[in-house]
């Protein structure tokens, strides 16, 4: 089982619509969780930070974090064009070397005029 | 806030020779600085872990002689990819985090390394 898994996607909504993006996680104890943005060619760039249960906002976008479920998503409202990218869950795990922010594979997000 | 800065952009070499990135906090103090390798369409795979003043803390499978890591200061840290060869090409990202957020780390632009 990997340790962060996404949906590889594409996926699609048109411009305007409410895009989801989901994650599980294998930790149980991991208590960090980010989503990170990713325009092709470019590096990561932080979108949120969650770190207890339920929603958390921040303009057009809302994370949720579920513990108990090991599953933490993204929404976005309102979904623009320059929203299309890779979106990228992070998960803080506890490792033999300390902690360490572990990927997943990423989604790709398609906003469609 | 939060800026990190990598140098080159990219790079192209020769097999067989030695590239030096650079990576470096503009606004804040770097307690830590990790380094990750992105190939095509995969996710990034962390390398190593660096602490201002002591060696890095090497992934399994990560050759610490072939990725020689400095953190010299709290601002710069440099990842020296030894005896590049073709399969050495990848996309190098480093990041940063502070005494204050650890768990928090912030991106540098990347550099993309071609060994022909």
């Amino acid at each position: 089982q990997k340790e962060v898994e996404q949906n590889s996607g594409p996926l699609s909504v048109p411009e305007g619509a409410i895009a989801s993006l989901n994650c599980t996680y294998s930790d149980r104890v991991s208590q960090s969780f980010f989503w990170y943005r990713q325009y092709s060619g470019k590096s990561p760039e932080l979108i949120m930070s969650i770190y207890s249960n339920g929603d958390k906002e921040d303009g057009r976008f809302t994370a949720q974090l579920n513990k108990a479920s090991q599953y933490v998503s993204l929404l976005i409202r309102d979904s623009q064009p320059s929203d299309s990218a890779t979106y990228l869950c992070a998960v803080i795990i506890l490792t033999g070397g300390g902690n360490k922010l572990t990927f997943g594979t990423g989604t790709q997000l398609k906003v469609e005029l | 806030g939060a800026v990190v800065s990598q140098h080159p952009s990219w790079v192209i070499c020769k097999s067989g020779t030695s590239v030096k990135i650079e990576c470096r906090s503009l606004d804040f103090q770097a307690t830590t600085m990790f380094w990750y390798r992105q190939f095509p369409k995969q996710s990034l795979m962390l390398m190593a872990t660096s602490n201002e003043g002591s060696k890095a803390t090497y992934e399994q499978g990560v050759e610490k002689d072939k990725f020689l890591i400095n953190h010299a200061s709290l601002t710069l840290s440099t990842l020296t990819v030894t005896s590049a060869h073709p399969e050495d090409s990848s996309f190098y990202i480093c990041s940063a985090s502070t005494r204050v957020r650890t768990d928090t780390q912030y991106f540098g632009p990347g550099t993309r390394l071609t060994v022909l």
